[in-house]
């Protein structure tokens, strides 16, 4: 069974600055699938990234890139020039590639609060 | 509709009470998943439905779960006899055929009392 760890219940930053968000996790497939989602107060999980294990390169959508380290199964979150609306709850998740009864499901991190500070 | 839709959004019952919640995911996505989310934690997997089936159900907890999806849309999840550890963030995601996104509704809060 695959299991993902976030290590930091809690991160701050200061709006405009960065700071990265860390998720490990452990596996024996060799393909699948690793997301950041956020969790805002809405309770609604929002898809913030997204990177496939079989590229190398790591995946970027605007102020958000990850630092995928396949061989140390490291998956981290950088979310540059901060926002006040980046405050949120960070979900780490994995999902396997493979089809079966079980595709697409994911498994959840423990999560880690971001405050931004103005 | 536009998106994952969960009702109710909030629920408070008492012990041993039935409550039924409810999904409606997006229009034309046939695949269906129920997590719930304890506070303070990540969304476990409870079930997850292709169609009108349920393709797996590993996660349900013991058989006071159950969750039907009897047209292959609407989906609705049943707990007997709530206990107080049941409380929890129910969440339903859809996944799109075509890209394998997840959509998510904002969830039922239950709080069993």
């Amino acid at each position: 069974a695959q299991t993902v760890t976030q290590s930091q219940p809690e991160m701050s930053v200061q709006e405009a600055e960065t700071v990265t968000l860390s998720c490990t996790y452990d596996t024996s497939e060799s393909d699948y699938y690793l997301f950041w989602y956020k969790q805002p107060p809405s309770r609604q999980m929002i898809l913030v990234i997204r990177q496939e294990a079989y590229k190398q390169q790591n995946a970027t959508e605007n102020r958000f890139s990850v630092n995928f380290q396949k061989a140390a199964k490291s998956f981290s979150l950088k979310i540059s020039d901060s926002q006040l609306g980046d405050a949120a709850m960070y979900f780490c998740a994995y999902r396997s590639r493979s089809g079966g009864t079980s595709y697409g499901k994911l498994t959840f991190g423990q999560g880690t609060i971001l405050t931004v500070h103005p | 509709g536009a998106g994952v839709s969960q009702t109710p959004s909030n629920k408070v019952t008492e012990k041993g009470k039935y409550v039924e919640l409810r999904c409606d995911p997006i229009s034309g996505h046939t695949a269906l998943y129920w997590y719930r989310q304890s506070l303070g934690q990540g969304p476990e997997f409870l079930i997850y439905f292709q169609g009108t089936g349920a393709a797996d159900d590993s996660g349900l907890p013991n058989d006071r779960f159950f969750a039907v999806r009897p047209e292959g849309s609407v989906s609705t999840l049943k707990i007997q006899r709530t206990e107080r550890g049941d409380s929890a963030v129910y969440l339903c995601a859809s996944r799109d055929r075509n890209t394998g996104e997840l959509f998510f509704g904002e969830g039922s809060r239950l709080t069993v009392l």
